[in-house]
């Protein structure tokens, strides 16, 4: 079975501060992984993903993420953040193989609060 | 190259009615996805059509149903619809079949359904 754990429903960070999400997954199979953003009235756009190969994934705006297999995470990173951050973050599982290879299973959410 | 679009992009209806959602994808894109988000549910799988066949469903009643044309445009229609429809519609386009491996979902503002 695939599923996936956001760990914070709400995270506030001071602008210029680090930035972290944390993802916990589970999956029957080697499974790739996503972080999206929504923001407000938009639809979602891909932050980053990791399908198998480097464990430390990069993305757009600074973003970063590490695959952790023995952990099963895949937190999401930021050195420091900016206003624009301030967004709704998923984080989804897609298992390699097996009845429901390639669905996308969303986790709850993060709302990311970004403070002057 | 245009994003995926999506019409209308807000919606009143009452119980009972029934409701028609569009979703253009990406050009080149024969993949299209349906995503239902709510509060409660979070983001929920509906279904997937490529090459205007369905090729997967979530767990929805038969009430919730679509199809996918020539040109790859879908097509999400709800019937009889009940208060707890009420949700943002997503739908998002990919190059391939979701199960021809690595692949990446682009998606769309949303349709915001309101039920009353």
């Amino acid at each position: 079975a695939q599923s996936v754990t956001q760990l914070d429903s709400h995270v506030s960070v001071s602008e210029g501060t680090p930035v972290l999400l944390r993802c916990n997954y589970s999956s029957s199979y080697s499974p790739s992984l996503f972080w999206y953003v929504q923001h407000p009235n938009k639809g979602l756009q891909l932050l980053l993903k990791y399908t198998s190969a480097a464990t430390l994934v990069k993305g757009i705006n600074g973003f970063e993420a590490e695959f952790k297999k023995s952990e099963t995470s895949f937190h999401l990173t930021k050195p420091s953040a900016h206003m624009s951050d301030a967004a709704e973050y998923f984080c989804v599982v897609t298992p390699s193989a097996g009845s429901t290879l390639g669905r996308l299973y969303f986790g709850r959410g993060t709302q990311l609060t970004v403070w002057p | 190259k245009a994003g995926v679009t999506q019409t209308p992009r807000y919606l009143i209806k009452t119980r009972g009615q029934q409701v028609t959602l569009s979703c253009s994808p990406i050009s080149g894109h024969r993949s299209v996805s349906w995503y239902q988000q709510t509060p409660g549910q979070g983001l929920q799988f509906l279904f997937e059509y490529f090459s205007e066949t369905q090729r997967n469903k979530g767990n929805f009643p038969g009430r919730f149903s679509g199809r996918q044309f020539s040109n790859s445009r879908s097509e999400m229609n709800v019937s009889t619809l009940e208060l707890g429809d009420s949700a943002l519609y997503l739908c998002a386009s990919s190059l391939r079949l979701r199960t021809s491996g690595s692949f990446e979902q682009f998606f769309g503002p949303g349709t915001r359904l309101t039920v009353l």
